[in-house]
């Protein structure tokens, strides 16, 4: 069975430029979500998908968004790139049957260094 | 507000010695926590969760955790450490599905 599929794996963008990121979940999981890591801040959670609605929402500026497709593919984009958006970006799927058994299974993640 | 805090940003432990990794957390209801490790360059994996039911739970990779709601605590322990455990290690409780609250992480040398 196929894990977590993140692409691109490394990007570099400069400042004012915007980036998509895509994540493919593992076949069967409908919920997807998404996690920035920076060594100052650690995980942060992002936002959450599921049926193409997004349901959760973390503490990020507006310049993050994202959606989530009908076959449960999900694609990040954060625009007007700025140096601190300079991070790991995680995606994660699970099964939508409830946290108590929510495993979330991760990527490998896209690495974003912003110029 | 719910939060993580791993005390421990390094620790560096023998070959073969044990080691204990700590976790506090603070939320309001029955947490649901979570132990996850993350080697360079590679995304998280599950190492063990907790829900309910028996404070002691096992993992993967021969780690267990013991939840101490009095302590609000869930320590990552394991009695013999080897040299591919060298990784970082994140405590996490979780809030809804999807959604987790990370600790900063601690990241684990191991020598031989």
């Amino acid at each position: 069975k196929a894990g977590v599929t993140q692409t691109p794996r490394y990007l570099i963008k400069t400042r004012g430029q915007q980036v998509t990121l895509s994540c493919s979940p593992i076949s069967g999981h409908r919920s997807v979500s998404w996690y920035q890591q920076t060594p100052g801040q650690g995980l942060q959670f992002l936002f959450e998908y599921f049926s193409e609605t997004q349901r959760n929402k973390g503490n990020f500026p507006g310049r993050f968004s994202g959606r989530q497709f009908s076959n449960s593919r999900s694609e990040m984009n954060v625009s007007t790139l700025e140096l601190g958006d300079s991070a790991l970006y995680l995606c994660a799927s699970s099964l939508e049957i409830g946290l108590g058994a929510g495993e979330l299974f991760f990527g490998e993640g896209s690495r974003l260094t912003v110029l | 507000a719910q939060s993580v805090t791993q005390p421990d940003i390094h620790i560096t432990v023998s070959e073969g010695a044990s080691l204990e990794l700590r976790c506090n957390y603070s939320y309001g209801a029955t947490p649901y926590l979570f132990w996850y490790v993350q080697s360079p360059g590679q995304g998280l994996q599950l190492l063990l969760k907790y829900f309910s039911g028996d404070t002691l739970v096992q993992g993967i990779k021969g780690f267990e955790a013991e939840f101490k709601r009095s302590q609000s605590s869930f320590n990552l322990r394991k009695p013999s450490v080897h040299w591919s455990d060298a990784a970082e290690y994140f405590c996490a409780v979780g809030l809804t599905v999807g959604k987790l609250i990370f600790g900063q992480g601690t990241e684990l040398s191991v020598k031989p």
